[in-house]
Protein backbone atom coordinates (compact mmCIF):
# COMPACT_ATOMS: atom_id res chain seq x y z
CA UNK A 1 0.00 0.00 0.00
CA UNK A 2 1.18 3.16 -0.51
CA UNK A 3 2.65 5.81 2.32
CA UNK A 4 0.67 8.62 1.43
CA UNK A 5 -2.42 8.67 -0.46
CA UNK A 6 -4.35 11.34 -1.57
CA UNK A 7 -8.39 11.34 -3.23
CA UNK A 8 -9.42 12.28 -5.42
CA UNK A 9 -7.28 11.45 -8.00
CA UNK A 10 -9.14 13.49 -10.43
CA UNK A 11 -12.03 16.23 -10.26
CA UNK A 12 -13.72 17.94 -12.21
CA UNK A 13 -16.17 21.21 -10.90
CA UNK A 14 -17.49 24.37 -11.56
CA UNK A 15 -16.67 27.68 -10.34
CA UNK A 16 -18.31 28.52 -6.90
CA UNK A 17 -18.32 25.36 -5.80
CA UNK A 18 -16.87 24.31 -2.72
CA UNK A 19 -14.31 21.36 -2.79
CA UNK A 20 -12.02 19.28 -0.49
CA UNK A 21 -9.01 17.30 -1.02
CA UNK A 22 -7.81 14.55 1.32
CA UNK A 23 -4.24 13.35 2.21
CA UNK A 24 -3.93 10.48 4.26
CA UNK A 25 -0.17 8.90 5.26
CA UNK A 26 1.19 6.06 6.88
CA UNK A 27 4.80 6.87 7.25
CA UNK A 28 4.14 7.92 10.84
CA UNK A 29 5.63 11.96 10.42
CA UNK A 30 4.32 14.68 11.92
CA UNK A 31 5.29 17.28 9.13
CA UNK A 32 2.59 17.41 6.50
CA UNK A 33 2.14 19.68 3.18
CA UNK A 34 -0.16 20.95 0.92
CA UNK A 35 1.49 22.17 -2.86
CA UNK A 36 0.04 23.18 -5.82
CA UNK A 37 1.80 22.53 -9.22
CA UNK A 38 1.35 24.52 -12.49
CA UNK A 39 2.86 24.40 -15.86
CA UNK A 40 5.89 25.74 -15.97
CA UNK A 41 6.33 26.94 -12.27
CA UNK A 42 7.54 23.89 -10.22
CA UNK A 43 5.56 23.51 -6.63
CA UNK A 44 4.40 26.21 -4.74
CA UNK A 45 3.44 25.88 -1.31
CA UNK A 46 -0.03 26.35 -0.23
CA UNK A 47 -0.08 25.64 3.48
CA UNK A 48 2.14 23.02 5.82
CA UNK A 49 1.78 21.68 9.26
CA UNK A 50 4.17 20.58 11.54
CA UNK A 51 2.03 19.05 14.05
CA UNK A 52 -1.82 18.41 14.37
CA UNK A 53 -1.76 21.89 16.41
CA UNK A 54 0.17 24.15 14.28
CA UNK A 55 -0.91 24.99 10.42
CA UNK A 56 0.75 27.61 8.73
CA UNK A 57 0.18 29.79 5.59
CA UNK A 58 2.98 29.14 2.88
CA UNK A 59 3.58 31.40 -0.46
CA UNK A 60 0.18 30.99 -2.15
CA UNK A 61 -2.53 30.34 0.57
CA UNK A 62 -4.81 33.15 -0.32
CA UNK A 63 -8.50 31.04 -1.15
CA UNK A 64 -7.27 28.37 0.06
CA UNK A 65 -8.14 25.92 3.63
CA UNK A 66 -7.00 23.34 5.75
CA UNK A 67 -7.74 21.55 8.36
CA UNK A 68 -5.25 18.48 10.25
CA UNK A 69 -8.05 15.99 11.84
CA UNK A 70 -5.09 14.07 12.72
CA UNK A 71 -1.19 13.20 12.60
CA UNK A 72 -2.05 11.09 9.69
CA UNK A 73 -4.43 13.45 8.06
CA UNK A 74 -4.02 16.66 6.06
CA UNK A 75 -7.34 18.00 4.06
CA UNK A 76 -7.37 20.94 1.70
CA UNK A 77 -10.34 22.78 0.84
CA UNK A 78 -11.06 25.66 -1.93
CA UNK A 79 -14.35 27.21 -0.64
CA UNK A 80 -15.26 28.79 -3.69
CA UNK A 81 -13.54 27.00 -6.63
CA UNK A 82 -12.15 29.82 -9.04
CA UNK A 83 -10.76 28.38 -12.79
CA UNK A 84 -7.30 29.68 -11.80
CA UNK A 85 -7.27 27.13 -9.07
CA UNK A 86 -7.06 24.33 -12.11
CA UNK A 87 -3.93 23.09 -11.21
CA UNK A 88 -2.34 19.31 -10.20
CA UNK A 89 -2.26 19.18 -6.10
CA UNK A 90 0.20 17.45 -4.27
CA UNK A 91 0.79 16.59 -0.58
CA UNK A 92 3.90 15.53 0.90
CA UNK A 93 4.99 14.71 4.62
CA UNK A 94 8.51 14.36 6.34
CA UNK A 95 10.32 13.59 9.39
CA UNK A 96 11.92 15.97 11.09
CA UNK A 97 15.50 14.67 10.90
CA UNK A 98 16.92 17.74 8.74
CA UNK A 99 17.47 15.86 5.26
CA UNK A 100 14.66 18.04 3.69
CA UNK A 101 13.14 14.25 2.17
CA UNK A 102 9.53 14.85 1.70
CA UNK A 103 7.48 12.03 0.47
CA UNK A 104 4.57 13.09 -1.78
CA UNK A 105 1.31 11.82 -2.36
CA UNK A 106 0.19 10.22 -5.90
CA UNK A 107 -1.25 13.85 -6.35
CA UNK A 108 -4.85 15.16 -7.97
CA UNK A 109 -5.51 16.90 -11.00
CA UNK A 110 -8.06 19.41 -10.27
CA UNK A 111 -9.83 21.66 -13.24
CA UNK A 112 -12.32 24.00 -12.49
CA UNK A 113 -14.76 25.13 -15.10
CA UNK B 1 13.29 37.32 -0.92
CA UNK B 2 14.02 33.67 -1.82
CA UNK B 3 14.59 32.75 -5.72
CA UNK B 4 15.90 29.75 -7.33
CA UNK B 5 17.21 29.60 -11.18
CA UNK B 6 17.76 26.30 -12.88
CA UNK B 7 17.62 25.80 -16.61
CA UNK B 8 14.26 25.31 -18.20
CA UNK B 9 15.32 22.00 -20.55
CA UNK B 10 17.92 20.32 -21.36
CA UNK B 11 18.95 17.87 -24.18
CA UNK B 12 20.96 14.44 -23.97
CA UNK B 13 21.91 11.25 -25.45
CA UNK B 14 21.91 7.85 -24.06
CA UNK B 15 25.25 7.12 -21.85
CA UNK B 16 26.17 10.62 -21.84
CA UNK B 17 26.63 12.87 -19.10
CA UNK B 18 25.06 15.68 -18.43
CA UNK B 19 24.84 18.61 -15.01
CA UNK B 20 22.10 20.72 -14.02
CA UNK B 21 22.72 23.53 -12.20
CA UNK B 22 20.65 25.55 -9.43
CA UNK B 23 21.78 29.01 -8.37
CA UNK B 24 19.69 30.44 -5.45
CA UNK B 25 19.28 33.53 -3.06
CA UNK B 26 17.35 32.93 0.32
CA UNK B 27 17.62 33.99 3.80
CA UNK B 28 18.30 31.05 6.38
CA UNK B 29 19.78 28.49 4.15
CA UNK B 30 19.85 25.30 5.34
CA UNK B 31 20.44 22.81 2.39
CA UNK B 32 19.85 21.94 -1.35
CA UNK B 33 17.61 18.85 -2.34
CA UNK B 34 16.95 17.29 -5.55
CA UNK B 35 14.05 15.74 -6.88
CA UNK B 36 12.87 14.11 -10.03
CA UNK B 37 9.65 14.13 -11.36
CA UNK B 38 8.00 12.03 -14.36
CA UNK B 39 5.21 12.82 -16.25
CA UNK B 40 2.94 14.49 -13.31
CA UNK B 41 4.09 11.75 -11.54
CA UNK B 42 5.03 12.39 -7.24
CA UNK B 43 8.06 13.90 -6.98
CA UNK B 44 10.73 11.51 -5.58
CA UNK B 45 13.55 12.90 -3.22
CA UNK B 46 17.21 12.19 -5.02
CA UNK B 47 19.60 14.11 -2.92
CA UNK B 48 20.61 16.35 -0.07
CA UNK B 49 23.52 18.94 0.73
CA UNK B 50 23.97 20.48 3.42
CA UNK B 51 27.71 21.26 3.51
CA UNK B 52 29.91 21.81 0.59
CA UNK B 53 30.95 19.25 -1.84
CA UNK B 54 30.07 16.35 -3.86
CA UNK B 55 27.64 13.71 -2.55
CA UNK B 56 27.64 10.47 -4.58
CA UNK B 57 24.47 8.10 -4.85
CA UNK B 58 24.84 5.37 -7.61
CA UNK B 59 24.50 7.12 -11.20
CA UNK B 60 23.41 10.31 -9.10
CA UNK B 61 25.73 13.22 -7.83
CA UNK B 62 24.99 16.46 -6.01
CA UNK B 63 27.20 19.63 -5.50
CA UNK B 64 26.90 22.08 -3.50
CA UNK B 65 29.09 25.72 -2.96
CA UNK B 66 27.54 27.43 -0.44
CA UNK B 67 29.64 30.94 -0.70
CA UNK B 68 28.66 30.83 -4.23
CA UNK B 69 24.87 30.15 -3.55
CA UNK B 70 25.52 27.31 -6.25
CA UNK B 71 24.46 23.65 -6.71
CA UNK B 72 24.18 20.73 -9.16
CA UNK B 73 22.81 17.88 -10.22
CA UNK B 74 25.22 15.39 -12.19
CA UNK B 75 23.79 12.37 -14.01
CA UNK B 76 25.88 9.70 -15.61
CA UNK B 77 25.43 7.03 -17.87
CA UNK B 78 22.34 8.34 -18.54
CA UNK B 79 19.29 5.58 -19.55
CA UNK B 80 16.08 6.86 -21.72
CA UNK B 81 14.11 6.27 -18.20
CA UNK B 82 16.11 9.47 -17.06
CA UNK B 83 14.00 11.74 -19.21
CA UNK B 84 11.51 13.33 -16.95
CA UNK B 85 11.77 17.02 -14.62
CA UNK B 86 14.21 17.88 -12.04
CA UNK B 87 13.70 20.51 -9.55
CA UNK B 88 16.24 21.90 -7.19
CA UNK B 89 15.16 23.13 -3.71
CA UNK B 90 16.12 24.95 -0.86
CA UNK B 91 15.66 23.96 2.66
CA UNK B 92 15.25 27.02 5.58
CA UNK B 93 15.08 25.92 9.25
CA UNK B 94 11.95 27.07 9.52
CA UNK B 95 11.59 23.41 7.66
CA UNK B 96 10.18 24.73 4.77
CA UNK B 97 11.04 23.78 1.09
CA UNK B 98 10.81 26.54 -1.55
CA UNK B 99 11.06 24.69 -5.17
CA UNK B 100 12.77 25.84 -8.41
CA UNK B 101 10.72 25.61 -11.43
CA UNK B 102 12.34 22.74 -13.06
CA UNK B 103 14.79 21.64 -15.94
CA UNK B 104 12.98 19.13 -18.23
CA UNK B 105 15.89 16.59 -19.60
CA UNK B 106 15.29 14.61 -22.85
CA UNK B 107 17.27 11.66 -23.43
CA UNK B 108 17.64 10.91 -26.96
CA UNK B 109 18.79 7.06 -28.22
Amino acid sequence: DADVTQTPRNRITKTGKRIMLECSQTKGHDRMYWYRQDPGLGLRLIYYSFDVKDINKGEISDGYSVSRQAQAKFSLSLESAIPNQTALYFCATSDTLGRDEQFFGPGTRLTVL
Amino acid sequence: GQSLEQPSEVTAVEGAIVQINCTYQTSGFYGLSWYQQHDGGAPTFLSYNALDGLEETGRFSSFLSRSDSYGYLLLQELQMKDSASYFCAVGNQGGKLIFGQGTELSVKP
